[in-house]
């Protein structure tokens, strides 16, 4: 069964970079895409962005100038960084697979295996 | 990007209540419409894709409709366990968004 774990610092300062890991286990990176996406405390959850297998990635606009999302498969991890951080980044991070059905001749996506998140917080 | 919203934002219920959560997107997503429970502290846990299929492994009360603009998750009879946090997700299109969620709390 595959799992996935969150790393990183809980706390990153103002202007600075949050990076975080998610380490996947039980299963391989290949022929999936994997995502990232966060909540802050109290809100809504909001898609940051997504990167297949292959390294062909997906980024949210509203943060693409700040983010980028890799691969290592290697390690079987895949990681996020999200630059110049303020406040507003404060939130629970959530690393998932992005799992691709065959429906009806169609393909939908959604998220069928997530990690148990990690807190991050932004200040100084 | 596509805007979802929810309705009711909560609700009260009791053990055993028919429950119904609808979810509106600001335009036609077909069926490019997910829905996730989350408990408090708990990463979200994906019920229903392509909205009308059961994910493995989630029981039969739980059902959704709906294509367009309007969809719907129903728990036919709702159990203890069933308190929680319900998301809708488009995945039409990137920026893939999330309704604002319904907290369903017991009466």
């Amino acid at each position: 069964q595959v799992q996935l774990q969150e790393s990183g610092p809980g706390l990153v300062k103002p202007s600075e970079t949050l990076s975080l890991t998610c380490t996947v286990s039980g299963g391989s990176l290949s022929s999936y895409y994997w995502i990232w996406i966060r909540q802050p405390p109290g809100k809504g959850l909001e898609w940051i962005g997504h990167i297949y297998s292959s390294g062909g990635t997906n980024y949210n606009p509203s943060l693409k100038s700040r983010v980028t999302i890799s691969l290592d498969m290697s390690k079987n991890q895949f990681s996020l960084e999200l630059t110049s951080v303020t406040a507003a980044d404060t939130a629970v991070y959530y690393c998932g697979r992005n799992l691709q059905q065959l429906v009806n001749s169609y393909y939908y996506f959604y998220m069928d295996v997530w990690g148990k998140g990690t807190t991050v917080t932004v200040s100084s | 990007d596509i805007q979802m919203t929810q309705s009711p934002s909560s609700l009260s219920a009791s053990v055993g209540d028919r429950v119904t959560i609808t979810c509106r997107a600001s335009q036609s997503i077909t069926t490019y419409l997910n829905w996730y429970q989350q408990k408090p502290g708990k990463a979200p846990k994906v019920l229903i894709y392509a909205a009308s299929n059961l994910q493995s492994g989630v029981p039969s009360r739980f059902s959704g409709s709906g294509s367009g603009t309007d969809f719907t998750l129903t728990i036919s009879s709702l159990q203890s366990e069933d308190f929680a946090t319900y998301h809708c997700q488009q995945s039409y299109s990137t920026p893939w968004t999330f309704g604002q969620g319904t907290k369903v709390e017991i009466k």
